[in-house]
């Protein structure tokens, strides 16, 4: 199947500062990408959508100042989490879906961020 | 709205046991059904789908039919191995091509 690369995998940051995460679509190119997160024990909550050239869209309740998606080309998404706070540790996970496929959608490998 | 409800985990079954891990869906209009599972330190894969009722999605040994009058999508599969050892997560795709995930069931299969 197709291969979405996220990074990086794990980081750990301070309090106030901002980390970024990218994401990237090795052998395909597309147009929409997906940003996910995951609290312990809990299901995967879409945070919002990012569409190739244009705004991304948030989902309700997820602060769009705080989550910065950026999607500048065809392969690339990244968010980032401004002002980190320790509530913000979480497993955040990106996936992507190639063109022509309905719902079918690949997934990155997940990055683990940890807020001290 | 739409949601996915799957038995909670973890499920610790012996090597060869019979695995079934529950999945019920609330939907409006007729949502695909996916199974996604995620080894441990990998990204989420898709495992297997159905996109219509009665529908049987297959893979790996594992199997899952989509049934619209139980509202559910139960993985199944015959006879486990330790290599099973993952989290297992039932999804839906709405009609906004988002998917809509359950909890996730972690798997321990012991030797």
């Amino acid at each position: 199947g197709a291969v979405v690369s996220q990074h990086p995998s794990w980081v750990i940051c301070k309090s106030g500062t901002s980390v970024k995460i990218e994401c990237r679509s090795l052998d395909f190119q597309a147009t929409t990408m997906f940003w996910y997160r995951q609290f312990p024990k809990q299901s995967l909550m879409l945070m919002a959508t990012s569409n190739e050239g244009s705004k991304a869209t948030y989902e309700q309740g997820v602060e769009k100042d705080k989550f910065l998606i950026n999607h500048a080309s065809l392969t690339l998404s990244t968010l980032t989490v401004t002002s980190a706070h320790p509530e913000d540790s979480s497993f955040y996970i990106c996936s992507a879906r190639p063109p022509g496929s309905n719902t079918e959608a690949f997934f990155g490998q997940g990055t683990r961020l940890t807020v001290v | 709205g739409d949601s996915v409800t799957q038995m909670e985990g973890p499920v610790t079954l012996s090597e060869e046991a019979f695995l079934t891990i529950n999945c019920t869906y609330t939907a409006t209009g007729y949502p695909s059904l996916f199974w996604y599972v995620q080894y441990p330190g990998e990204g989420l894969q898709l495992l297997l789908k159905a996109t219509k009722a009665d529908d049987k999605g297959s893979n790996k040994g594992f199997e899952a039919t989509y049934r619209k009058e139980t509202t559910s999508f139960h993985l199944e599969k015959g006879s486990v191995q330790v290599s099973d050892s993952a989290v297992y997560f039932c999804a839906l795709g709405d009609s906004n091509y988002q998917l809509i995930w359950g909890a996730g069931t972690k798997l321990i299969i012991k030797p």
